[in-house]
């Protein structure tokens, strides 16, 4: 099963929307509503944004959302802040493997 | 508050085990599938192992380790366990404990997880 394909990085300025994406196949984004996104900081413990394409759990900012065309899957961050550096990973329930896979991964540099 | 608490990593040599554990706390943990995820130095997350809550307790592995490591779980203490033997230089992550959310397509709530290096 190889990865989901992600930008490596992008960037952009305080205030600005950015949009991450994730491409995959129809054995996983595309034939499924079952998309995650997770966002890592150094040393932090990984934290869940979105889950089933564009849910927000409780307490993540409503500056985060999510959708799906196709085989590929958005995460868009809206007014863009410094404490939305950090890594992003995409995740796809998939019929390829037993477990879910991830993205490639994407590094948000705040400008 | 749920919270998850990995331990057990460290220096170990080619060939060599480890077993990690998995504190849990803030939720009712026997209901729910758990999941063993890494991320080697530089390099992205890789779903590693996860076992089904419910009693079921059915397990699931990635190819890479298949054969390798055994993940299980002990409800009466609230701990989630990944044996890791015959251990490998790739082998060498992060290695995160992970909650599944309802519906088990997603990771709600994860551990900072705990370093495993495989070196001689």
């Amino acid at each position: 099963q190889s990865a989901l394909t992600q930008p490596a990085s992008l960037s952009g300025s305080p205030g600005q929307s950015i949009t991450i994406s994730c491409t995959g196949t129809s054995s996983d984004v595309g034939g499924y509503n079952y998309v995650s996104w997770y966002q890592l900081h150094p040393d932090k413990a990984p934290k869940l944004m979105i889950f089933e394409v564009s849910n927000r759990p409780s307490g993540v900012s409503n500056r985060f959302s999510g959708s799906k065309s196709g085989n590929t899957a958005s995460l868009t961050i809206s007014g863009l802040q410094a404490e939305d550096e950090a890594d992003y990973y995409c995740s796809s329930y998939t019929t390829s493997t037993t477990l879910n896979v991830f993205g490639t991964g994407t590094k948000v540099t705040v400008l | 508050e749920v919270q998850l608490l990995e331990s057990g990593g460290g220096l170990v040599q080619p060939g060599g085990s480890l077993r990690l554990s998995c504190a849990a706390s803030g939720f009712r943990f026997s209901s729910y599938a758990m999941s063993w995820v890494r991320q080697a130095p530089g390099k992205g997350l890789e779903g590693v192992s996860a076992i089904s809550g419910g009693g079921y307790d059915s397990t699931y592995y990635a190819d890479s380790v298949k054969g390798r490591f055994t993940i299980s779980r002990d409800n009466s203490k609230n701990t989630l366990y990944l044996q890791m033997n015959s251990l490998r230089a790739e082998d060498t992550a992060v290695y995160y404990c992970a909650k599944d959310g309802l519906g088990g397509a997603q990771y709600d709530v994860w551990g900072q997880g705990t370093m495993v290096t495989v070196s001689s």
